[in-house]
Formats: structure tokens, sequence, C-alpha cells
């Protein structure tokens, strides 16, 4: 069964630095994997989508990254800002055909001012 | 704006009510998913669609029934409501081209 682990739960940063999130799966036969934010109260905003045939895929001071072969995507957010606070998640969909995404739980991330 | 819309936002229920969530979406995709969000236990899949006509189970089905009548909307009932089904219930559609997620901003219930 494919397990979607995000390590910190949280974390705190000040202004300005460079931050990477963590996620890890079980499964490497994945055919995609999602970055979503989720700001308090809100839905998910998609940020990055990343195809297994693909390496990293880059928006803005967002870049993502994903490893099949190690089970592991990293979210790298440049310069951040206090506006980036938001709780993100990472979902991964199976090569089975299953058409479903399984989320892991989030990291919650404050960026202080 | 393209995206997936979902009504109501919020609602208040008592016990043994029934309801109806509406999930509709102007992209023409072919798969829909209603999922609900509890504090400590993330997104859980209730049920999933992948075309007009057809349902099936997720995670978390019992107390739900869904249906797809049209390839546009995907309806999300609670028969008999529970304070348990008290959630933020967010449904998403995707494309077989690319599988990603448009997420509706959520429908926070609560059962009393």
């Amino acid at each position: 069964k494919q397990e979607v682990t995000q390590i910190p739960a949280a974390l705190s940063v000040p202004e300005g630095e460079n931050l990477v999130l963590n996620c890890s799966f079980t499964d490497s036969a994945i055919y995609n994997l999602q970055w979503f934010r989720q700001d308090p109260g809100k839905g998910l905003t998609s940020l990055l989508l990343i195809q297994s045939s693909q390496r990293e895929q880059t928006s803005g001071r967002l870049n993502a990254s994903l490893d099949k072969s190690s089970g592991r995507s990293t979210l790298y957010i440049a310069a951040s800002q206090p506006g980036d606070s938001a709780t993100y998640l990472c979902a991964v969909i199976l090569t089975s055909g299953t058409y479903k995404y399984i989320f892991g739980t989030g990291t919650r991330l404050k960026v202080l001012a | 704006n393209a995206g997936v819309t979902q009504t109501p936002k919020f609602r208040v229920l008592k016990t043994g009510q029934s309801m109806t969530l509406l999930c509709a979406q102007d992209m023409n995709h072919e798969y829909m998913y209603w999922y609900r969000q509890d504090p400590g236990m993330g997104l859980r899949l209730i049920h999933y669609s992948v075309g007009e006509g057809t349902t099936a189970k997720g995670e978390v089905p019992d107390g739900y029934n869904v249906s797809r009548l049209k390839k546009q909307n995907f309806l999300l009932g609670l028969e008999s409501a529970a304070p348990s089904q008290t959630s933020v219930y967010f449904c998403a559609s995707s494309s077989p081209s690319s599988y990603g997620y448009t997420f509706g901003s959520g429908t926070r219930l609560t059962v009393v």
C-alpha cells in the first residue's frame, strides 16, 4: 500500500530564507506527483505537477524535484516571504490505473517577518 | 474562470437529516472525486468517478452515496447525517492526459 510522508509536520523560518520541504513515498511506480498549497480555511491550490518522465518543475520561486528510485520529492522555496505561510501537501498517483491521488498529511509553514 | 465549483459552502445539519453536496466542473474532465479533510487525518477519498454514469468507492465510503448523471456534475449525498460526518468536503477533477487535480473551494459541514 502506497504511503506518503511529509516531514517535518511544521516549520518556522525567518523571511528571506531558502527552504526545502520533503515528501517521501513507498511505492516508486508513480505516474504523477503534485504539490499543493492550502491556506487556512481554504481549498487546495495546485503549485507544481511532475510527471513520471520528468525530474523537476519550476514556477517562479518554487522548484520541485522528483527521484522515483529513492521515493522522494522536494519542494524548494527561494527567498521565502510571509505570504508563503500555508500548509503544503504532496500527492502521488500510481501507474496501476487507479486514477486516485494519495496525499501526505502536509507541512505547515510559517514565514516570520 | 474555469474550475470546480462546490455548493453550498457551509451547512449545519441535525443528526438524521439528509443533504446533497453539488460539484460542478467546466473543464470537460473525465474523472471526479470527493474527499473529506479532518484535522490530523489528512485528505481521505470518499468516492470517485471515472466517467459519466460510473462511480466507485474510495477509502471511507460508508454513510455516503454519489451520482454522476452528467459529465460535469458529481453529487455527494448523506442520507442520514451523523456527527462523525462533520468535516470539510472537497471535490476535485482531473483528465486522463495528466491526472493533475483541480480542487473546489470546499464545503464545511457541521452535524449537530
